[in-house]
């Protein structure tokens, strides 16, 4: 079983649609948790990041974090084909000083104009 | 422009021929790290330094050396690729975890 788990999709959605991705995970060790958005052909960019349960907004993006439930959450309210991206969760536990970092798959997202 | 550069960007090799990746960032940053992003798989952690001299093993280091003398540069050695090292790499540079981090452009490699 994968630590972090991701639905891949592909997901579809109408421009303006409110978008919800999640991702599971099995390790309670896990403190750090953050979203990346990746076009294609480029490297990721970390969009947002949170340490404990709760939400955590920055304009258009939510990320809500259950720890009781092992289960994160990226909400895209108003969403444009700009959006359009593999969206990839990642969590970090702490090891010797340093905070590893485990990726999930990735969902990729469609905003269809 | 803070940047963190790659090279090469497309490499296509032969089982056992040695090559290098490097990896080079200008923004000071203490930490650098090597991924690999395969289908189905996501991103997976190689290997990572925290400062000069000083790296560890990611989460799938088998088969890839790391060297960090100085600070800016974080080449990846594959000193014997194999074909289930073709796969699409990146360095990443930062201060702090949740600091914004610098994805390099990506390193396409095919090992025939």
């Amino acid at each position: 079983q994968k630590e972090v788990e991701q639905d891949p999709g592909p997901l579809s959605v109408p421009e303006g649609a409110i978008v919800s991705l999640n991702c599971t995970y099995s390790n309670s060790a896990f403190q750090y948790f953050m979203w990346y958005r990746q076009y294609s052909r480029k490297g990721p960019e970390l969009l947002m990041y949170t340490y404990s349960s709760g939400n955590k907004e920055d304009g258009r993006f939510t990320a809500q974090v259950d720890k009781s439930s092992k289960y994160i959450s990226l909400f895209i309210r108003d969403s444009q084909p700009s959006d359009s991206a593999t969206y990839l969760c990642a969590m970090t536990r702490a090891s010797g000083g340093y905070q590893k970092v485990t990726f999930g798959t990735g969902t990729k997202l469609q905003v269809i104009p | 422009e803070a940047q963190v550069t790659q090279n090469p960007r497309y490499l296509i090799t032969v089982t056992g021929k040695k090559l290098t990746v490097t990896c080079s960032q200008n923004m000071n940053h203490e930490y650098m790290s090597w991924y690999r992003q395969d289908p189905g798989l996501g991103l997976r952690q190689i290997y990572y330094s925290m400062n000069v001299e000083v790296t560890d093993k990611g989460d799938v280091p088998e088969g890839y050396k790391v060297s960090r003398k100085e600070k800016r540069n974080f080449p990846l050695i594959l000193e014997s690729p194999s074909p289930n090292q073709t796969s699409l790499y990146f360095c990443a540079s930062y201060q702090w975890v949740t600091d914004t981090q610098y994805f390099g452009p990506g390193t396409r490699l095919t090992v025939l």
